[in-house]
């Protein structure tokens, strides 16, 4: 069964450019989406953006701006970039595969990493 | 974008009881959408996509039903282990966006 695991910083200064990475196992990166969604008290649940496996992005336009999201099949990983945050940014990061075809669900989630805004 | 509401925001229900929860979308969406089940600190489960279909591993006393703008939730003989969120998702165009949840509880 696929399993998904981020990693990420924890603590992030406002303005400095926030980085996490997702780690999967147990499957193949070939074929799928592979989505960044994040959660926070003040807005709920919220799509980032996913990078295809044929390397392909579309973004969130509340964050197209300041959101870079790469893949490595070498390495069975793929990574998100927020640039310039701040508090507002302040959420758990939960990375989530979609499958091929138009099947933009989630379906395994990662745990979530929790990544703070603040000086 | 289109958006997506959820009532009610509660629910309370008996243990054997049934539940609806609904999910209200600004546009035509069918049948692009999903709905997940959000355990205190876990991250979200998939249980119906494609506004009916049951994903894996995910016991049959959960219904997705509707189609147009007009979607539903429901738990049928509510068992201890669904105190949980719920949410919904469409998935019919960009950006994918999540209602703001059902929290259903336990009388």
């Amino acid at each position: 069964q696929m399993k998904l695991q981020e990693a990420g910083p924890g603590l992030v200064k406002p303005s400095e450019s926030l980085s996490v990475t997702c780690y999967v196992s147990n499957g193949s990166m070939g074929t799928d989406y592979w989505n960044w969604v994040r959660q926070s008290a003040d807005k709920g649940l919220e799509w980032i953006g996913y990078v295809a496996h044929t390397g392909d992005t579309n973004y969130n336009p509340s964050l197209k701006s300041r959101v870079r999201i790469s893949l490595d099949t070498t390495r069975n990983q793929f990574s998100l970039m927020l640039t310039s945050v701040s508090a507002a940014d302040t959420a758990v990061y939960y990375c989530a595969r979609s499958p091929p075809s138009w099947s933009f669900y989630f379906d395994p989630w990662g745990p979530g990493t929790l990544v703070t805004v603040s000086s | 974008d289109i958006s997506v509401t959820q009532f009610p925001s509660t629910v309370s229900g008996s243990i054997g009881d049934t539940v609806t929860i609904t999910c209200w979308a600004s546009q035509i969406i069918d049948p692009w959408l999903a709905w997940y089940q959000q355990k205190p600190g876990r991250a979200p489960k998939l249980l119906i996509y494609k506004a009916s279909n049951l994903a894996t591993g995910v016991p049959s006393r959960f219904s997705g039903s509707g189609s147009g703008t007009k979607f539903t939730l429901t738990i049928y003989s509510l068992q201890p282990d669904d105190l949980a969120v719920y949410f919904c998702q469409h998935y019919n165009s960009y950006p994918w966006v999540f209602g703001q949840g059902t929290k259903v509880e336990i009388k």
